[in-house]
């Protein structure tokens, strides 16, 4: 089955612990993303890349890392999370630049 | 500011009604995609239509786009109470980068049996 994998799905850490959220597709996609889903902010991109070690900020870059070492994985790292990182997370992906987006179910994180 | 902006933010009514949702932006487009969600959940694609194009249909979901107007609209039909979810319009720019899929705030549908 054609899907997009996040995890962990849930997760509370405190101020200040590194964290990474892992992202996996099967569907050889070059493109993927990280959004990050506030309250009446929709969805705000963190981070994108268009293939393997090709990796570019979105519009709210700041705090997160990521990398593409394989074209399947996409990880979030938040080396130093802050109580302001608490959001629902996204992952997607998708083939070509114009095409439709693949997302996963998401990934709630709450920092204390 | 965000480029789509959906309206209204929140919307009910009653099983069997039909629901419309509108979508603006504000600069050139390439696409512009509907998204579904459910609460808590991943958001799934319903439908794309291009610029180039006025009017797309999938079983009880219309899509409108007005260029001119800079603006689009979901239609759906005989709704149902699994249609409640928040919907999302996003628009991916003419002048291209990965990055360039820009999502609204949503309207948050519900549907009551």
């Amino acid at each position: 089955e054609a899907q997009v994998t996040q995890n962990p799905r849930y997760l509370i850490t405190v101020t200040g612990k590194k964290l990474t959220v892992t992202c996996s597709q099967n569907m050889n996609h070059e493109y993927m993303s990280w959004y990050r889903q506030d309250p009446g902010l929709g969805l705000r991109q963190i981070y994108y890349s268009m293939n393997v070690e090709v990796t570019d900020k979105g519009d709210v870059p700041e705090g997160y890392k990521v990398s593409r070492k394989e074209k399947r994985n996409f990880p979030l790292i938040l080396e130093s999370p802050s109580p302001n990182q608490t959001s629902l997370y996204f992952c997607a992906s998708k083939q070509g630049l114009t095409d439709t987006q693949y997302f996963g179910p998401g990934t709630r994180l709450t920092v204390l | 500011s965000q480029q789509g902006e959906e309206d209204p933010q929140a919307l009910s009514i009653q099983e069997g009604e039909n629901a419309t949702m509108n979508c603006s932006y504000k600069t050139s487009i390439n696409n512009l995609q509907w998204y579904r969600q459910n609460s808590g959940r991943g958001l799934v694609h319903l439908i794309l239509i291009r610029s180039n194009e006025r009017e797309k249909h999938s079983g009880r979901l219309r899509v409108t786009l007005d260029t001119s107007k800079k603006s689009s609209s979901l239609l759906i039909t005989a709704s149902r109470a699994a249609d409640t979810a928040s919907y999302f319009c996003a628009t991916l720019l003419s002048s291209g980068s990965a990055r360039q899929l820009t999502f609204g705030s949503g309207t948050q549908l519900t549907v009551l049996p």
